[in-house]
């Protein structure tokens, strides 16, 4: 059984450039989550898809977008980059239909903007 | 809003020694409770979980009691190894929502 994967796992921007990054949910779930966890710190919520749609937005700017699928992956893009927003992009997925609120994480995204 | 305050690092212990690492929080409502692992360079692991008062979840020698009465889900495991190591993150989610609310995490050292 495929656990959360995500897509790249390193990656280096300059400021002002856009970036897209990827994630697959573990089989069975259906929603997907987005955090950011900069250096030394806890994740930070960015967003939640359910049935393509955000389902609820954290504290961030509109810079931060994303979509989700039919098949359930998701993208998380974010333009304008800010020297700021260099951190471990982490990816969770759940089953909201299922009713299974335990999120599941996957290897992360680490970004760079330099 | 929901929130979470986990005790401050680092800790460093030789092994076989008890660790405990305090979580308490703030939530409207009555939340699930977990404990999740980062290993260097990793993503999160969930370590264990509770989603009642008074539930306990336990993993790889881990335990943790969702207490309603003090709002705390202290992490414990007697007898630690050089493999745990890590840093913990106490987090909750609203059964409403599915959002997750981390604490700032524990860096757990420990020595041969």
């Amino acid at each position: 059984d495929a656990g959360v994967t995500q897509s790249p796992t390193h990656l280096i921007k300059t400021r002002g450039q856009q970036v897209t990054l990827r994630c697959s949910p573990k089989s069975g779930h259906d929603t997907v989550s987005w955090y950011q966890q900069a250096l030394g710190q806890g994740p930070q919520f960015i967003f939640q898809y359910y049935e393509e749609e955000e389902r609820q937005r954290g504290n961030f700017p509109d810079r931060f977008s994303g979509h989700q699928f039919p098949n359930y992956s998701s993208e998380l893009n974010v333009n304008a980059l800010l020297l700021g927003d260099s951190a471990l992009y982490l990816c969770a997925s759940s089953s909201l239909a299922g009713k299974q609120e335990t999120q599941y994480f996957g290897p992360g995204t680490r970004l760079l903007v330099l | 809003g929901n929130s979470v305050t986990q005790m401050e690092g680092p800790v460093t212990l030789s092994e076989e020694a008890f660790l405990t690492i305090n979580c308490t929080y703030t939530a409207t409502g009555y939340p699930s409770l977990f404990w999740y692992v980062q290993y260097p360079g990793e993503g999160l692991q969930l370590l264990l979980k509770a989603t009642k008062a008074d539930d306990k979840g336990s993993n790889k020698g881990f335990e943790a009691t969702y207490r309603k009465e003090t709002t705390s889900f202290h992490l414990e495991k007697g007898s630690v190894q050089v493999s745990d190591s890590a840093v913990y993150f106490c987090a909750l989610s609203d059964h409403n929502d599915y959002k997750l609310s981390f604490g700032a995490g524990t860096t757990v050292t420990v020595r041969a």
